[in-house]
């Protein structure tokens, strides 16, 4: 069974603080990695994607990708209370394997 | 602006009544998913589709099937509804090939609760 692993949480940092969510597959050949951020209530939305070993920043998000380990990270600089919410890791392709989520709180 | 669109919002149904959830998108997609997500249970996908007529079942088929009879449409019916489909569906599309292959679009999501 292809898995994809996150904790769920709650992670909770201050205002301003780097967030760190994390995300361990066991599928290698798996070739792109998604996040999205969904709200409580919401669909969930596209915030990065990353096919290639290393890092890959878009404003305050940054994604890790290390293939040799089978490991993603989503670092959020800077956090804002409107960064509270739940963050889904997946592989993509067909058989679209999500982790469960972490849920992160920013307090204000 | 791209667009996927779920039927209805919230549905309450009885326990064994046939069930219908439906999903169109406007982006001339040709893959479309249905998920359920659960609290702690992340999102299952239950079936999708790669083309017209085409389906394969995801992790969690049992209880559910579906039809695309149409590109822009796939539907999701539970055809002797169970309190434990009482859930949230989404419905989402995704391009063939392309810079972004693999980025699902989601609808806003059919929560269902069955009595």
């Amino acid at each position: 069974q292809k898995e994809v692993e996150q904790n769920s949480g709650p992670l909770s940092v201050p205002e301003g603080a780097i967030a760190s969510l994390n995300c361990t597959y066991s599928d290698r050949g798996s070739q792109s990695f998604f996040w999205y951020r969904q709200y409580s209530g919401k669909s969930p939305e596209l915030i990065m994607f990353i096919y290639s070993n290393g890092d890959k920043e878009d404003g305050r998000f940054t994604a890790q990708l290390n293939k040799a380990s089978q490991y993603v990270s989503l670092l959020i600089r800077d956090s804002q209370p409107s960064d509270s919410a739940t963050y889904l890791c997946y592989t993509g392709g067909f058989k679209t394997i999500f982790g469960a989520g972490t849920r992160l709180f920013v307090k204000a | 602006d791209v667009k996927v669109t779920q039927s209805s919002r919230y549905l309450v149904k009885r326990t064994g009544e046939k069930v219908f959830l439906e999903c169109v998108q406007d982006m001339d997609h040709e893959n479309m998913f249905w998920y359920r997500q659960d609290p702690g249970l992340g999102l299952r996908l239950i079936y999708f589709s790669y083309d017209v007529k085409m389906k394969e079942k995801g992790d969690i088929p049992e209880g559910y099937s579906v039809s695309r009879e149409k590109k822009e449409r796939f539907s999701l019916i539970l055809e002797s509804a169970s309190t434990n489909q009482t859930s949230m569906y989404l419905c989402a599309s995704m391009p063939s090939g392309g810079s972004n292959t693999g980025e699902l679009f989601f609808g806003e999501g059919s929560r269902l609760t069955v009595l």
